[in-house]
C-alpha cells in the first residue's frame, strides 16, 4: 500500500538554526500538505502546495517557513531560524486531486528545538 | 477563531460499548467532514468521511452522523474494541480546484477497556 514517508523521524536542533523536514509523498498524488501538532494539541494546517506554488498557507506559515519541491518525489518544509515554540510534530500529507478529498499523512517527524 | 469544537476531550468505554464524539463547525462553506484515527507515534489516517448531502454514513463499525441545520456531526463507533484505543480527529475542510485545507478538532482520546 502506497503511504507518504517522512524523514527524519525525530530532529532536535539548536534555537536560531535552520532546519529542512522531508517528505516523499504517494506518487501519483498532485497536492500536498503540512501541518503540525504541538504536543497534546490539535493538528494545524500550514501550507498546502499545487502545480508547484503555495495554494494556501495559514497565519503560522510565516517568513521563517518556506517549502519546496525541489525534484519529482521530494517535498521539504523549511525552518529558516528555529525558535522553541517550533516544537511541534510535523506531518507531511498528499492527496490525488482537489476531488480525491482523502489526504493521506505521513508519520510525522518529531522537532525538538533546544 | 476554532473552527471546529470536538467533544469531548477523553471518552473511557467498556469494551462492546458505544462511543461517541461530536463535533461541531462555524463555517457553513465546508462540504467535507473527514474523521481521523491516531495511535501513539503515528499520523492521523483517515477512518471515514460524509459530504453534507447525507444525513449518515455507515462504514463497519462506525457511522458519521450529520446535522446540517445544526451544523454539528459526530462518530459513533459500535461494538467498541480495545484497538479502538486511538486519538479521534475531526475535520472540515472547503474543496477548491487547488486542493483542500483541513480544520482540525483538538482531538478525543478514547480508551476502551477490556
Amino acid at each position: 500500500e502506497p503511504e507518504v514517508t517522512q524523514t527524519p523521524s525525530h530532529q532536535v536542533t539548536q534555537m536560531g538554526q535552520e532546519v529542512i523536514l522531508r517528505c516523499v509523498p504517494i506518487s501519483n498524488h498532485l497536492y500536498f500538505y503540512w501541518y503540525r501538532q504541538i504536543l497534546g494539541q490539535k493538528v494545524e494546517f500550514l501550507v498546502s502546495f499545487y502545480n508547484n506554488e503555495i495554494s494556501e498557507k495559514s497565519e503560522i506559515f510565516d517568513d521563517q517557513f518556506s517549502v519546496e519541491r525541489p525534484d519529482g518525489s521530494n517535498f521539504t518544509l523549511k525552518i529558516r531560524s528555529t525558535k522553541l515554540e517550533d516544537s511541534a510534530m510535523y506531518f507531511c500529507a498528499s492527496s490525488r486531486d482537489s476531488m480525491n478529498t482523502e489526504a493521506f499523512f505521513g508519520q510525522g517527524t518529531r522537532l525538538t528545538v533546544v | 477563531q476554532q473552527q471546529v469544537k470536538q467533544s469531548p476531550q477523553s471518552l473511557i468505554v467498556q469494551k462492546g460499548g458505544i462511543s461517541i464524539i461530536n463535533c461541531a463547525y462555524e463555517n457553513t462553506a465546508f462540504d467535507y467532514f473527514p474523521w481521523y484515527q491516531q495511535f501513539p507515534g503515528k499520523g492521523p489516517a483517515l477512518l471515514i468521511a460524509i459530504r453534507p448531502d447525507v444525513s449518515e454514513k455507515k462504514e463497519g463499525r462506525f457511522t458519521i452522523s450529520f446535522n446540517k441545520s445544526a451544523k454539528q456531526f459526530s462518530l459513533h463507533i459500535m461494538d467498541s474494541q480495545p484497538g479502538d484505543s486511538a486519538t479521534y480527529f475531526c475535520a472540515a475542510s472547503i474543496i477548491p480546484p487547488t486542493g483542500n485545507q483541513f480544520y482540525f478538532g483538538t482531538g478525543t482520546s478514547l480508551t476502551v477497556i477490556p
